[in-house]
């Protein structure tokens, strides 16, 4: 679905830098989401926004932060980055209206990283 | 806190046969109940959802899903697999009162031909 966006699509780093993976979408849904896909793990939240002054932790926020620079865009950022943290990152939106818990996440292609 | 389990991590059917893939679900409130697909090297794409309407719930592609409060189970079914079935399907609940939304683990889906 081309209405959410990732950069890149994959990349390989080392341990100890710095990476941002981008998010962008389209659909002008108020609410954002950051997941990783580990195998027989499923997909854990890192991060969420419910709009551009609103950014909450996740499941599982260590090691990671997030920028919400408009409503359209929301990254990740890994300050310094270790082998444990390579997997699968899924970028989400959804609708922020009134019923909105019954509102599914669209997501993104995924962003495949690996950490040597 | 709400949370999913799939009970099978793996499930393997000959094209043309039913499928069945179990989902059973904690919540302390009332869920809403979600069920994604991932084709290889791909996003994840809604299926089908249940939020508090009709409990057999049919989505895309021909699948369905009944939600049973008493058995609280969520499993997906459809009457006969086709080869483009093969991909992993995530089980997704979210409670009503947060915006948590919490996945289990995935299953595989193999379709023989």
């Amino acid at each position: 679905d081309a209405d959410v966006t990732q950069t890149p699509r994959n990349r390989i780093t080392k341990t100890g830098k710095r990476i941002m993976l981008e998010c962008s979408q389209t659909k002008g849904h108020d609410r954002m989401y950051w997941y990783r896909q580990d195998p027989g793990l499923g997909l854990r939240l890192i991060y969420y926004s419910f709009d551009v002054k609103d950014i909450n932790k996740g499941e599982i926020s260590d090691g990671y932060s997030v920028s919400r620079q408009a409503q359209a865009k929301f990254s990740l950022s890994l300050e310094s980055a270790i082998p444990n943290q390579t997997a699968l990152y899924f970028c989400a939106t959804s609708p922020g209206t009134s019923g909105s818990v019954r509102n599914e996440q669209f997501f993104g292609p995924g962003t495949r990283l690996t950490v040597l | 806190a709400q949370s999913v389990t799939q009970l099978d991590s793996h499930v393997s059917v000959s094209e043309g046969t039913p499928v069945l893939l179990r989902c059973n679900y904690s919540s302390s409130y009332s869920p809403s109940l979600f069920w994604y697909v991932q084709h290889p090297n791909k996003g994840l794409q809604l299926l089908l959802k249940y939020t508090s309407a009709a409990t057999l719930v049919k989505g895309i592609n021909g699948f369905e899903a009944e939600f049973k409060k008493s058995e609280t189970s969520f499993h997906l079914t459809k009457p006969s697999a086709h080869m483009s079935d093969a991909a992993e399907y995530f089980c997704v609940v979210r409670n009503y009162n947060n915006n948590d939304m919490r996945f289990g683990a995935g299953t595989r889906l193999t379709v023989k031909p």
